[in-house]
């Protein structure tokens, strides 16, 4: 069975950072591209970064691009984001979801929630 | 980036009531590229349609995709009581990666 769990959420100050974690379980992690994905709250999905299965590619979204660093472990399963320059607009619940043939985002964490505030 | 705008913002249905969402994508994209999720209140999304029309794993056949170019639909042939979520729609055809802002679906 696929599992994807995040952590490393938590309450921050606006201008911190945080890092979170998602730790894969049940398929070859190594083989499959990641994604981030989040959801403020009460609103809809936002893509946030995606790294290929190799690390060779990597792409974010523009309100994030310069602070937020996509990055995976393939030898302990857990993909990673750090995120730098925190603001209040990055309040969200952050998903890591593994991505399909045709880029489609076939398996989702259960979310960690990150607010930034002061 | 393609901007997927996805109507209506809400719908509110009876049971056994037909329903259709659509999304149209502001650039052309391959109907293989178009998916769609249901996220059920306090969960999170799950795969519905992928590639237009081929339903996930475990999807019931009364929900179905359809289109081509820039303009998709879902729909839900008859809806139940547990079909309660909002959906979106999702391309996956160039980076960034965008999704609809949502249907919301309520039962009357």
């Amino acid at each position: 069975e696929v599992q994807l769990v995040e952590s490393g959420g938590g309450l921050v100050q606006p201008g911190r950072s945080l890092k979170l974690s998602c730790v894969a379980s049940g398929f070859t992690f190594s083989n499959y591209g990641m994604n981030w994905i989040r959801q403020a709250p009460g609103k809809g999905l936002e893509w946030v970064a995606y790294i290929s299965s190799g690390s060779s590619y990597i792409y974010y979204a523009e309100t994030v691009k310069g602070r937020f660093t996509i990055s995976r472990d393939n030898a302990k399963n857990t993909l990673y984001l750090q995120m730098t320059s925190l603001r209040s607009e990055d309040t969200a619940l952050y998903y890591c979801a593994r991505l399909g043939a045709d880029n489609w985002f076939a398996y989702w964490g259960q979310g960690t929630l990150v607010t930034v505030s002061s | 980036a393609i901007v997927l705008n996805q109507s209506p913002s809400s719908i509110i249905a009876s049971q056994g009531e037909k329903v259709t969402i659509t999304c149209r994508a502001s650039s052309s994209i391959s109907s293989n590229y178009l998916h769609w999720y249901q996220q059920k209140p306090g969960a999170f999304p799950k795969l519905v349609i992928y590639s237009t029309s081929y339903r996930a794993s475990g999807v019931p056949s009364r929900f179905s995709g359809s289109g081509s170019g820039t303009s998709y639909s879902f729909t839900i042939s008859r809806v139940e009581a547990e079909d309660v979520a909002t959906y979106y729609c999702q391309q996956g055809s160039s980076n960034p990666f965008t999704f609809g802002s949502g249907t919301k679906l309520e039962i009357k």
